[in-house]
């Protein structure tokens, strides 16, 4: 079965230097989600998008942006780099339907130095 | 506000044994969803159960077992005969039906039980 996809999956960049990262959700899902997993701690909820509209927004830096595109896959901007940037950033995709279950890409791993 | 706790933050086994992964959630809604992922030493995240709040049915799958009690607000996991391969950091996520309208189901984690299992 189609997984997500995320594009690339590592990534190194320099500090103030932007980065973006590409999820494809799975063939037929709506709805896409960002988490921040830095090292050692839980996935943080960063945004996520419905429809292609932005549905939820978590604690994400106002150097973040994000969007959906009319073929549902999502990219996610970051812009000027901060060492505390560097994470695990996975895209989970589901269905709109009620709560639906949110599978997980195989994640970014940006690195800042 | 939602709330997941993991007491455990890490649990050490020998293969065979059956080991519980303990899940507490506070929540204000009354529909509420909770899930298992697994997070091996490869970093991907697997989706292993989702539950609702209507259904308080434990759940079977192979080694693997369930036991979501509404009255203390826990969703246990249970390995049964342990092996090698299940070593990994198990999140239990919670997803409230807050905000009307869109998919607003976002995951709230608990802070991951990292389980190693020991030939």
């Amino acid at each position: 079965a189609a997984g997500v996809i995320q594009s690339p999956r590592h990534l190194i960049k320099e500090k103030r230097e932007t980065a973006t990262l590409k999820c494809y959700p799975i063939p037929r899902h709506d709805t896409v989600y960002w988490y921040q997993q830095g090292p050692g701690q839980d996935p943080q909820f960063l945004i996520s998008f419905y429809e292609k509209m932005q549905s939820d927004k978590g604690s994400i830096p106002d150097r973040f942006s994000a969007q959906q595109f009319s073929d549902y896959h999502s990219e996610l901007n970051m812009s000027s780099l901060e060492l505390g940037d560097s994470a695990l950033y996975f895209c989970a995709s589901s269905t709109g339907l009620f709560a639906d279950t949110q599978y997980f890409g195989p994640g970014t791993r940006l690195t800042v130095l | 506000a939602q709330k997941v706790t993991q007491a455990q933050t890490e649990i050490s086994v020998v293969e065979k044994e059956d080991v519980t992964l303990d899940c507490v959630y506070e929540t204000r809604d009354t529909t509420y969803y909770l899930f298992w992922y697994k997070q091996p030493p490869s970093g991907e995240l697997v989706f292993l159960i989702r539950r609702n709040s209507f259904d308080e049915q434990n759940e079977i799958s192979g080694r693997y077992s369930w036991n979501f009690q509404k009255s203390t607000s826990s969703f246990n996991f249970t390995i049964t005969a342990s092996q090698v391969v299940d070593s990994a950091v198990y999140f239990c996520a919670l997803s409230e039906a807050e905000n009307s309208g869109g998919s607003n189901y976002k995951l709230t984690f608990g802070k991951g039980t990292l389980l190693t299992v020991n030939p």
